[in-house]
This record gives C-alpha cells, sequence and structure tokens, in this order.
C-alpha cells in the first residue's frame, strides 16, 4: 500500500538557518504530494503540494520539488522564523482511488532565537 | 465561507461513557475523512464517508467506534464505552468532488477520557 516516510525530528534549528525536511514515498500510480503544518493546539493547514514530477510547491517561503526518480519530496526554506516552530507532514492522495490521504508521522521543528 | 467546523473543541468523559464528535464538511464539500492524532504521534485514518455511505472504515476498531454522514447535518464519530486508551485528538477533513486536491481540516477536537 501506499507509504510516506518523514526523517524523524526534532529538529532545532537557530533563526535564520537553512531547513529541509527529508520525506519519501511509496505509492504506485502518480500520486499527488503534500506538506501540511500544524501549530500547537490547532489542526492541519495546507502548505504547499505538487500534483506530478518536476513540480514544485512553494507558500510563505517553503518549497518542495516533486522529484519521481528519488521518490522524495524534500521540504526546504531558506531562512526559518521563531514563527516557523511547528510539526510539518508530508502527505501523498493517490489518483488511482479515492480521495484518501497517507501521511507521514510528523516533525517537530523548533526554532530558537 | 466558513471552513470545517467541529465541536466540541474539548471533551472530558468518564470511562464506560459515550463520547460523540461532530463535524461539519466546507460548504460545497461532500467527502469527510476522520484521524486520530495520539499525543506524539502522526494521524492515523479512521474512516471516509460521503453524504449517507461509509466509503472506507478501514482504520476503525471494530468495537465501540461508529460514525455516520446524514443527509442533513454534520458528520458524526462515536465512541461507546470509552477507555483511557481513546485519549486523542480527533481531526475531520473535507473536500470536493474527486480530484487532486488536500484536504480542509477542522481544528480538532481533544478528547479526554478520565
Amino acid at each position: 500500500g501506499d507509504s510516506v516516510t518523514q526523517m524523524e525530528g526534532p529538529v532545532t534549528l537557530s533563526e535564520e538557518a537553512f531547513l529541509t525536511i527529508n520525506c519519501t514515498y511509496t505509492a504506485t500510480g502518480y500520486p499527488s504530494l503534500f506538506w501540511y503544518v500544524q501549530y500547537p493546539g490547532e489542526g492541519l493547514q495546507l502548505l504547499l503540494k505538487a500534483t506530478k514530477a518536476d513540480d514544485k510547491g512553494s507558500n510563505k517561503g517553503f518549497e518542495a520539488t516533486y522529484r519521481k526518480e528519488t521518490t522524495s519530496f524534500h521540504l526546504e526554506k531558506g531562512s526559518v522564523q521563531v514563527s516557523d516552530s511547528a510539526v510539518y507532514f508530508c502527505a501523498l492522495h493517490n489518483s488511482g482511488g479515492y480521495q484518501k490521504v497517507t501521511f507521514g508521522t510528523g516533525t517537530k521543528l523548533q526554532v530558537i532565537p | 465561507n466558513a471552513g470545517v467546523m467541529q465541536n466540541p473543541r474539548h471533551l472530558v468523559r468518564r470511562r464506560g461513557q459515550e463520547a460523540r464528535l461532530r463535524c461539519s464538511p466546507m460548504k460545497g464539500h461532500s467527502h469527510v475523512y476522520w484521524y486520530r492524532q495520539l499525543p506524539e504521534e502522526g494521524l492515523k485514518f479512521m474512516v471516509y464517508l460521503q453524504k449517507e455511505n461509509i466509503i472506507d472504515e478501514s482504520g476503525m476498531p471494530k468495537e465501540r467506534f461508529s460514525a455516520e454522514f446524514p443527509k442533513e447535518g454534520p458528520s458524526i464519530l462515536r465512541i461507546q464505552q470509552v477507555v483511557r486508551g481513546d485519549s486523542a485528538a480527533y481531526f475531520c477533513a473535507s473536500s470536493p468532488d474527486r480530484g487532486p486536491y488536500g484536504y480542509t481540516f477542522g481544528s480538532g477536537t481533544r478528547l479526554t477520557v478520565v
């Protein structure tokens, strides 16, 4: 079945540091890929998405590129802020079926001033 | 256009009681999904419903848990005879008809069983 593997956290960075959170996936067909963010005490919010190979999703300074050859969708940001502290979830939706989305286990990011 | 509305936001139940969690999807969304998030863990799929139909309940425990999405009104996740291990955050998400769309999530219901 479909699965998503994320790097384990927590990840602690200083403000303005470069961020990479690794995500790889296993899926049949041609899935769409997503990053969601969860701030403390809140639900998940869609951060960015990519629907086909080589697409780059971007939002709020975050980017991720859909790499079919390496089955990866790594999240990057050039300069993190304290307000980016949250849990980040990589996810996929497989167009071969209905709209069930499969999530990774989440990576907690803490940014310190 | 209100987002996905979940209530209550917090729910405390004693062991053996029933818990009812409600979810109203976004306007125009006919697909509803329930996920459970245990402390320090990721989201685990529970059930996927369309109006009046359960499409996939492969993530639902076989006993004590049930879900519905009636023709009128919100989706309901019902947990009977709650136990301490049911304490978790329960999230509902909705989506429009088939397409490469991500979900829209509600803010969740945090269930505490005492």
